[in-house]
């Protein structure tokens, strides 16, 4: 109940179009959803992060989407870049636990010019 | 860059040794926490400090210790060392308690041989 799903496990893009990247979970009681981006040889940083009283936040080209009722959220890219080529982890947590983040497995995204 | 220093970048050691990870903080965060990053297992949550007192623990086992000084730097230390030890430590740091880690360092990678 305390995992994160996410898919695809790697995602090739061409440069300009949308790249979507989808996260299920299971555990009722996650109110925070964030979303970090992660270069080689860099730790994650904070991309967006989401609660569950909104559906949708976007900032710049990136937007979280929020289905409370499928527990199920998602990042698009929008005119995703080569730049933007990196993994990407979804993550979750409840008030409860602080700091105990519970990440998705990774998405690889190459966004081929 | 994130602002929050880990050292040292690579630590190459042998099983049942003992090895100490340093994390700085960025400027002014009063939160310090500590990942495990692994290929089987993902981003893991270990623990976290807040103002040099105990604030959550995760999946942190009994050979793992870590403390926060007064001057707010945090040491992982790692004893008995196995193979299965071997991944990147990262530390990542926020300014509130009951907050979420928005900087990450870029991570200590252990090999234990």
């Amino acid at each position: 109940q305390q995992q994160v799903k996410q898919s695809p496990q790697s995602l090739i893009v061409q440069k300009g179009g949308i790249s979507i990247i989808n996260c299920a979970y299971e555990n009722t009681a996650f109110d925070y959803f964030p979303w970090y981006q992660q270069f080689p040889g860099k730790g994650p940083a904070l991309l967006i992060a989401i609660r569950p009283d909104v559906s949708e936040k976007k900032e710049g080209r990136f937007t979280i989407s929020f289905n409370k009722s499928a527990k199920q959220f998602s990042l698009h890219i929008m005119d995703s870049q080569p730049g933007d080529s990196a993994t990407y982890f979804c993550a979750a947590s409840d008030s409860s636990n602080t700091g105990k983040l519970i990440f998705g497995q990774g998405t690889t995204l190459q966004v081929k010019p | 860059d994130s602002g929050v220093t880990q050292t040292p970048k690579h630590l190459i050691t042998a099983t049942g040794q003992r090895v100490t990870l340093r994390c700085s903080p960025r400027s002014g965060d009063l939160s310090v926490y500590w990942y495990q990053q692994s290929l089987d297992q993902g981003l893991q949550f270990l623990i976290q400090y807040y103002n040099g007192e105990e604030r959550a623990k995760g999946n942190i086992l009994e050979r793992f210790s870590a403390q926060q000084f007064p001057d707010l730097h945090s040491e992982l230390n790692l004893s008995s060392l196995e193979l299965g030890d071997s991944a990147l430590y990262f530390c990542a740091s926020s300014v509130d308690r009951d907050g979420q880690p928005q900087h990450f360092g870029d991570g200590t990678r252990l090999s234990i041989l």
